[in-house]
C-alpha cells in the first residue's frame, strides 16, 4: 500500500475486554511510533520501534499497555483490561529514517470507545 | 523536556484573508519543529518542518512558518485563506524520538 494503514478504523469494547489494535506501517520505513490522541487534544507519544526493538515506551500510561512489532514491519497494539480512560484515537505513524528530523507518516487511526 | 502551546484553540478568517497559527515552544537544546493538518477522520499530514538552516520554510497548500528562535516561535501563516484549508492544526517539536504535540488549532474559513 501507499501509506500507512491501520486495522480496525473502530473499535468498541466493554470495560475489562482486552484489545489489539494493528498497524502496518510503509514498507521499508525503519521507525515506527504510536499515539494517543484523546478527543479535542493533539497527540500523546506512545512508544518507539526502531525496526523490531523497542526503544522508548516512556509514554505508555499503564502496564495495560503493551506494544510489539516482532519481525520489524507490523505493528500491533494490545491493551489489557479496558477502562474508559483509554477510550481515544491510537494513531500509529512511520518514517523512512531513524532520526528525528525524518517525516513522520500517519495512519487513519483506530478510534477505541471502552463503554 | 520539551513542550508546545498552540494560542487559539479555534481561529476563524474570511475565504481570501491572512491566516496566523501561532505555535512556541519550550526546549532545552534546538528543537526540530513541524506542522501537520488533520482533516475529520483522517491522520496527521506534514505541512511544513525546520530542522537546520533557513528559518523561513515553505510548506505545501501554500503554508509557511518562520523560526524564530529568540521568540521561540514558529508561526504558521498563508497570506489567502481557501475554504479547503479548514482543519485541524497542530505544531509540534522533537528532540529525539518522542514528538511533542500542541493541542491544536482548529481553523474555520467563512465564504
Amino acid at each position: 500500500g501507499a501509506g500507512v494503514s491501520q486495522s480496525p478504523r473502530y473499535k468498541v469494547a466493554k470495560r475489562g475486554q482486552d484489545v489489539a489494535l494493528r498497524c502496518d506501517p510503509i514498507s521499508g520505513h525503519v521507525s515506527l511510533f504510536w499515539y494517543q490522541q484523546a478527543l479535542g487534544q493533539g497527540p500523546e507519544f506512545l512508544t518507539y520501534f526502531q525496526n523490531e526493538a523497542q526503544l522508548d515506551k516512556s509514554g505508555l500510561p499503564s502496564d495495560r499497555f503493551f506494544a510489539e512489532r516482532p519481525e520489524g514491519s507490523v505493528s500491533t497494539l494490545k491493551i489489557q483490561r479496558t477502562q474508559q480512560e483509554d477510550s481515544a484515537v491510537y494513531l500509529c505513524a512511520s518514517s523512512y529514517g531513524q532520526a528525528s528530523a525524518y517525516e513522520q507518516y500517519f495512519g487513519p487511526g483506530t478510534r477505541l470507545t471502552v463503554t | 523536556a520539551q513542550s508546545v502551546t498552540q494560542l487559539g484553540s479555534h481561529v476563524s478568517v474570511s475565504e481570501g484573508a491572512l491566516v496566523l497559527l501561532r505555535c512556541n515552544y519550550s526546549s532545552s537544546v534546538p528543537p526540530y519543529l513541524f506542522w501537520y493538518v488533520q482533516y475529520p477522520n483522517q491522520g496527521l499530514q506534514l505541512l511544513l518542518k525546520y530542522t537546520t538552516g533557513a528559518t523561513l520554510v515553505k510548506g505545501i497548500n501554500g503554508f509557511e512558518a518562520e523560526f524564530k528562535k529568540s521568540e521561540t516561535s514558529f508561526h504558521l501563516t498563508k497570506p489567502s485563506a481557501h475554504m479547503s484549508d479548514a482543519a485541524e492544526y497542530f505544531c509540534a517539536v522533537t528532540q529525539r524520538v518522542d514528538m511533542r504535540f500542541g493541542a491544536g488549532t482548529r481553523l474555520t474559513v467563512k465564504p
